[in-house]
């Protein structure tokens, strides 16, 4: 079974520059997940879709932070514009059920993207 | 607020000795517990998880861990650390009216030395 998918692996941009990351979840997985990493910390989450809904994004920072899941599978997280204190890794992830399982069943976590920008 | 606290940031151990790291957590109620592991340039792989019931759970790659309600605590344990075991710990409790949200710790670095 593939696992989690991102792109690119890596970026280095310039501050107020844009940037965007893309996630492929594990087919069938109805939740995805996307996670800011800064450097010498846990993982802390941005946006949760079920399907192609928002469940959460209070964390976002939405005056420069967007994202979006068409049709309930690839999401897309763009920056724009960049700042330095966005260097970090973006993490997705997906898990297989909705709501009323969504604690209970495994997320599955891609192998991130790390942005640096300078 | 839920929280997640990991006191260690970096534990070196030797191969072959028993390994300990440590969690504990802040959680108004019973608490969704969970452990990953990160190896450098990976994502994030599940290695236990609690929700209810034995307090000793029981991982893969021979891990296991403890959860101690008394303590708010959820320590992680291996009887026998091998070299592949050094990567980043991360202990995570889920927050179950909020659709699944995970709130993670700091992260332990492992060191292993021979």
């Amino acid at each position: 079974e593939a696992g989690v998918a991102q792109s690119p692996r890596y970026k280095i941009i310039e501050k107020r520059q844009s940037v965007a990351f893309w996630c492929n979840p594990i087919s069938g997985h109805a939740t995805l997940y996307w996670y800011q990493q800064i450097l010498g910390q846990g993982p802390k989450l941005l946006i949760q879709f079920q399907n192609n809904g928002v469940v959460d994004d209070s964390q976002l920072p939405k005056d420069r932070f967007s994202a979006e899941r068409l049709k309930g599978v690839d999401s897309t997280l763009k920056i724009q514009p960049a700042k330095l204190e966005d260097s970090a890794v973006y993490l997705c992830a997906s898990s297989l059920v909705g709501l009323a399982g969504a604690l209970t069943d495994t997320q599955y976590f891609g192998p991130g993207t790390r942005l640096t920008v300078l | 607020a839920q929280s997640v606290t990991q006191p260690d940031i970096h534990i070196t151990v030797s191969e072959g000795a028993s390994l300990e790291l440590r969690c504990n957590y802040s959680y108004g109620a019973t608490p969704y517990l969970f452990w990953y592991v990160q190896s450098p340039g990976q994502g994030l792989q599940l290695l236990l998880k609690y929700f209810s019931g034995d307090t000793l759970v029981q991982g893969i790659k021979g891990f296991e861990a403890e959860f101690k309600r008394s303590q708010s605590s959820f320590n992680l344990r291996k009887p026998s650390v091998h070299w592949s075991d050094a990567a980043e710990y991360f202990c995570a409790v889920g927050v179950y009216n909020q659709g699944g949200k995970l709130i993670f710790g700091q992260g332990t670095e492992l060191s292993v030395k021979p």
